[in-house]
């Protein structure tokens, strides 16, 4: 069964240093997305991407971040300038075109900030 | 903006027992989808079911079913038979015409043997 993956799956980096996130969706899948999660709290939308552009972002993200879908498999996330708050499992998910909105998730690269 | 609340941080049953999830959420769109999402502790969210608001029959996959009151803007999970597999925080979710996910703020649920 097709599966989104996402590398690596912990990562520690200091405050300050940039950090990229990266994720395979599911190959004929359109639609692409970042969550994160902070420990303990619920899980936040982040940004969409369709058609090699954002379609949706949310308030959390701001001019630190970016996506990037460099070639026809990965999906990235940037943080230019990490800071501690920004330690969080960060989710990357996919969903076909009409699939109920059902939305495959990958099992999350944990971010660690020092 | 679309909201979603789950008033049970904290839920626990017996084994083989059934136990019932709550969510409520906020909207003014008509048409949406709604979901029950599992984490365990290896933080993998997984699909545990879905609901279209369109309909009016209630979602089942096996053990879990749903009771969807469109007008009460109410979704809860109801776990049948529960095993002790079914440990995790459950997340209720709601995808409308943004198309992203909005979760509510999770239930975490014990399975007692």
């Amino acid at each position: 069964e097709p599966e989104v993956t996402q590398t690596p799956s912990h990562q520690v980096t200091q405050m300050g240093q940039e950090v990229i996130l990266r994720c395979v969706p599911i190959s004929n899948h359109l639609y692409f997305y970042w969550y994160r999660q902070i420990l303990g709290q619920k899980v936040e939308f982040l940004v969409s991407f369709y058609n090699n552009e954002i379609s949706e972002k949310s308030e959390i993200f701001d001019d630190q971040f970016s996506v990037e879908r460099p070639d026809g498999s990965n999906f990235t996330l940037k943080i230019r300038s990490t800071k501690l708050e920004d330690s969080a499992m960060y989710f990357c998910a996919s969903r076909d075109w009409a699939l109920f909105n059902e939305q495959f998730f990958g099992p999350g690269t944990r971010l660690t900030v020092l | 903006a679309q909201t979603v609340t789950q008033s049970q941080p904290e839920m626990s049953v017996q084994e083989a027992e059934t136990v019932t999830l709550s969510c409520t959420y906020d909207t003014s769109e008509s048409d949406y989808y709604l979901f029950w999402y599992k984490q365990p502790p290896s933080r993998q969210m997984i699909l545990v079911i879905r609901q279209e608001a369109y309909k009016q029959q209630n979602a089942t996959e096996n053990r879990f079913s749903v009771n969807f009151q469109k007008a009460a803007k109410s979704f809860s999970l109801k776990i049948s038979d529960s095993q002790l597999g079914d440990a995790a925080m459950y997340f209720c979710a709601y995808s409308g015409s943004a198309r992203q996910l909005t979760f509510g703020s999770g239930t975490q649920l014990t399975v007692l043997p």
